[in-house]
Order: structure tokens, then C-alpha cells, then sequence
């Protein structure tokens, strides 16, 4: 069973600033990947990042970065720069990774972002 | 527009009758999925179909439930009886083959249709 945990259900932060948001996860599955899903008040969820089980490195896409730390189990997306039109609802997600698997998702809480001037 | 459409995207009903609704996935995507997500919540997973083969269920899904997808592009979604708890955002999502170019597993989600029974 896999289980993601978002601990703050609301962030602000200030234009231009960057903000971190928590995400921590629990599986018993070797492999696995991490994702980051943006959702606006449309309620469309629109995928930002991912990050595989084994990378060495840290996912990067533009303004978005994941803080991989696989001893803490923990994948905080890091948004720098901050516009107002990142202010929406934010999902942490993960899912196995074997030959078959369905890309079947599971979502934490989400952190809802708000950015002020 | 090649995203994924959700049809209705807003339904009103009195509780006890059905609704019904479609999602029409990117066209090259095989696999299909179904979540609801209620209010201050993430996502579940309902269901799962690749092609035309409903390949998954989740133990959400109870017998008022049913999902199709009889020619492996579009899907429907009904809810026989419906009950106030049913009130939910129903979310589709599509992704491509496995074997295709960078699939990481990322979902490409509607914007939903969103489900107030009264």
C-alpha cells in the first residue's frame, strides 16, 4: 500500500519569493515514482513534475524543482519565483513502477497555495 | 483542443436518480482512468481500463457504479441511484502506452465533472 502525506493544508508566499511545500510518502514497493500535479480552480489537474525512485538527481522544470530525499522518504516541490497565477491547490502523488502496473496514482491532501503581492 | 474532455461538467440531481457521464481521452492514449475527488481531498482512484478492458476497480466503486468504454476510446461513467454521499468531482484521466517515448506514468487529466445530488 503506498500513502502520501501533505502536512499543510494552506502556504502563502509573497510574488516573487520562493516557497517549499511537504510532501512525505510511505510504500513498500523498490520502485516508484513521484509526481507533483497543480490544480487550479477549473479543476483540472495539471502535471508539473516527476521524479523516478532511482535518479540520482533531483527533477528540475523551469520554476519547479523536486526535493528528493529518499532516506526521509520526502519529495518537496520547491516553486521559485513565485507568480500570482500559482495560486491553486497542490497535489503530491506517487505510483509504482513495475513491468504492467496501471499508472494508477496515489494522491495526498494537497497544500493550497496561495500568492500575494 | 487534444486534452481529455469531461461532458457534463456540472450536473444537479435529486438523489435516487441516474446520471451518466463521458470522457473522451487523448486519441492516441490506450489507458483510461476514473477518480473522485471529494471537497479538501485528493483524488481516488475509481477505475482503470486499457483499450477496451476494464482491468481495475477500486472497492469505492460499489454496484451503483458502472464504467464502459465499449470501443476503447471513449468511457462512461454511471451512477445508478444516486446518493448525497455521491456528490464528488469525477475525474477522467488518459496516458499513452507503456512502451511509449518518456512515459513516466504521468496522467492527463479533464477538468472533471462535478456531481451536487440534492
Amino acid at each position: 500500500a503506498q500513502k502520501i502525506t501533505q502536512t499543510q493544508p494552506g502556504m502563502f508566499v509573497q510574488e516573487k519569493e520562493a516557497v517549499t511545500l511537504d510532501c512525505t510518502y510511505d510504500t513498500s514497493d523498490q520502485s516508484y515514482g513521484l509526481f507533483w500535479y497543480k490544480q487550479p480552480s477549473s479543476g483540472e489537474m495539471i502535471f508539473l513534475i516527476y521524479q523516478g525512485s532511482y535518479d540520482e538527481q533531483n527533477a528540475t522544470e523551469g520554476r519547479y524543482s523536486l526535493n528528493f530525499q529518499k532516506a526521509r522518504k520526502s519529495a518537496n516541490l520547491v516553486i521559485s519565483a513565485s507568480q500570482l497565477g500559482d495560486s491553486a491547490m497542490y497535489f503530491c502523488a506517487m505510483r509504482a513502477l513495475y513491468t504492467g502496473t496501471a499508472s494508477k496514482l496515489t494522491f495526498g491532501t494537497g497544500t493550497r497555495l496561495q500568492v500575494t503581492l | 483542443d487534444t486534452g481529455v474532455s469531461q461532458d457534463p461538467r456540472h450536473k444537479i440531481t435529486k438523489r435516487g436518480q441516474n446520471v451518466t457521464f463521458r470522457c473522451d481521452p487523448i486519441s492516441e492514449h490506450n489507458r483510461l482512468y476514473w477518480y473522485r475527488q471529494t471537497l479538501g481531498q485528493g483524488p481516488e482512484f475509481l477505475t482503470y481500463f486499457q483499450n477496451e478492458a476494464q482491468l481495475e476497480k477500486s472497492r469505492l466503486l460499489s454496484d451503483r457504479f458502472s464504467a464502459e468504454r465499449p470501443k476503447g476510446s471513449f468511457s462512461t461513467l454511471e451512477i445508478q441511484r444516486t446518493e448525497q454521499g455521491d456528490s464528488a468531482m469525477y475525474l477522467c484521466a488518459s496516458s499513452p502506452p507503456v512502451s511509449h517515448r518518456a512515459n513516466t506514468g504521468e496522467l492527463f487529466f479533464g477538468e472533471g465533472s462535478r456531481l451536487t445530488v440534492l
